[in-house]
């Protein structure tokens, strides 16, 4: 099935421990997004990349890491794990000529 | 800057009733889209419908209606005859389409819509 695919769906992390969320899409996209959401807060922005070897900072990136090293994976790290950083995460990809956005599933992290 | 804003944080409405989720947004750009997103309990995010800023024709699916008004900068989705299925976190979005802004999404902080039986 064509789409964004995020991984793990559910993850618990310790303080300090890393991880790295998971997210691959088949379309073709450039364009691909990491945000988070915080309950009643909406979703933010962490990083985004406009294609393979190209990524830059959103809204709220400190404590995350990207990289683009292929069209179809872009993967967002958390080196340090904090409480704050207990989230639900979802990633996303654009298409140009559709104007429309694709979402994952989302990844829901725990940080105790 | 692009901003959305949803005031209304939450509301609960008895099932039938008609309920009006509000949106205001600010940007700079002349082209742009606006979306509506649906969050059920189950979490995933659904499309609900994407309008650009030069179709400022209202729009109609079903027991969903959409008013788009430029002058006010609002997007404004009515759910008619609500029914609990449509109980959700509904998220207004825009996204301004020139290439400088790399067609980010901006959401509102959502308003959660209970309806009762």
């Amino acid at each position: 099935n064509a789409g964004v695919t995020q991984t793990p769906k559910f993850r618990i992390l310790k303080i300090g421990q890393s991880m790295t969320l998971q997210c691959t899409q088949d379309m073709n996209h450039n364009y691909m997004y990491w945000y988070r959401q915080d309950p009643g807060m909406g979703l933010k922005l962490i990083y985004y990349s406009v294609g393979a070897g190209i990524t830059d900072k959103g809204e709220v990136p400190n404590g995350y890491n990207v990289s683009r090293s292929t069209t179809e994976d872009f993967p967002l790290r958390l080196e340090l794990a904090a409480p704050s950083q207990t989230s639900v995460y979802f990633c996303a990809s654009f298409n140009r000529v559709m104007y429309g956005y694709t979402f994952g599933s989302g990844t829901r992290l725990t940080v105790v | 800057a692009q901003k959305v804003t949803q005031a209304q944080t939450e509301i609960s409405v008895v099932e039938k009733e008609d309920v009006t989720l509000d949106c205001v947004y600010e940007t700079r750009d002349t082209t742009y889209y606006l979306f509506w997103y649906k969050q059920p309990p189950s979490g995933e995010l659904v499309f609900l419908i994407r309008r650009n800023s030069f179709d400022e024709q209202n729009e109609i699916s079903g027991r969903y209606s959409w008013n788009f008004q430029k002058s006010t900068s609002s997007f404004n989705f009515t759910i008619t005859a609500s029914q609990v299925v449509d109980s959700a976190v509904y998220f207004c979005a825009l996204s301004e389409a020139s290439g400088g802004s790399n067609y980010k999404l901006t959401f509102g902080k959502g308003t959660l819509l209970t309806v009762n039986p």
